[in-house]
């Protein structure tokens, strides 16, 4: 089951401008995560953003997290063609492993 | 030191027959996880063990099954393959729960094994 839904499904940008990734969760959280997946291999942890946190920041990524709406928002600034990739929120309730949403296709152009 | 590592990279099977995937967690984790990603859909959780021990399970047929050994690396099971069970299956490991929680560590993954069923 689907406990994060990303949104836009799709998102097509040029080098550096920003890019705003959405997701939406269903139920109460210990904390959210954002990962990136590289042309259909493993994926690479990006941040960790816990459920008494609004805003994290690393580098270039900004996450924020709004538990009474249930959502969470990635921001990537500056956007490169290496950031090229599929980005999914995953949500860690207690006492289960990390739900993962449907992702959001980012596709940064030169 | 080593990642997560995931055996065979690519597996082709026929319909009704049995898989075997393996996977290798980092060193020190004892947490190791197994998601399914179909085409075009996101990670379906299969599997959760720690320490030797099933934690969870995710909504599959039994046909799915798997073990963790003693050396913490686990075995992923898949009987009377079907034809929707081609996919890419994704192994990760992380700290034991209790430790994991109060990290600010997530996931490390495997490149996956692709499954595919003809």
């Amino acid at each position: 089951s689907q406990q994060g839904e990303e949104d836009p499904q799709a998102l097509s940008i040029q080098e550096g401008e920003n890019a705003t990734m959405n997701c939406s969760y269903k139920t109460s959280i210990n904390n959210l995560q954002w990962y990136r997946q590289n042309s259909g291999r493993g994926l690479v942890h990006l941040i960790l953003i816990r459920s008494n946190e609004r805003e994290k920041h690393s580098g270039r990524l900004r996450v924020t997290l709004d538990t009474s709406k249930k959502s969470s928002s990635l921001l990537i600034t500056a956007s490169r063609a290496a950031d090229t990739a599929s980005y999914f929120c995953a949500t860690d309730q207690a006492g289960t492993a990390l739900i993962f949403g449907k992702g959001t296709t980012l596709s940064v152009s030169s | 030191e080593a990642g997560v590592t995931q055996s065979p990279t690519h597996l082709i099977k026929t319909r009704g027959q049995q898989a075997t995937l393996r996977c290798s967690p980092i060193s020190g984790h004892t947490s190791v996880y197994w998601y399914q990603q179909a085409l075009g859909l996101g990670l379906q959780f299969l599997l959760w063990y720690d320490e030797g021990e099933e934690r969870n399970r995710g909504n599959f047929p039994p046909r799915f099954s798997g073990r963790q050994f003693p050396n913490y690396s686990s075995e992923l099971n898949v009987n009377a393959l079907e034809l929707e069970d081609s996919a890419l299956y994704l192994c990760a490991s992380s700290l034991r729960m209790e430790v994991f929680l109060l990290s600010n560590y997530g996931y490390t993954f495997g490149s996956g094994t692709r499954l595919t069923v003809v």
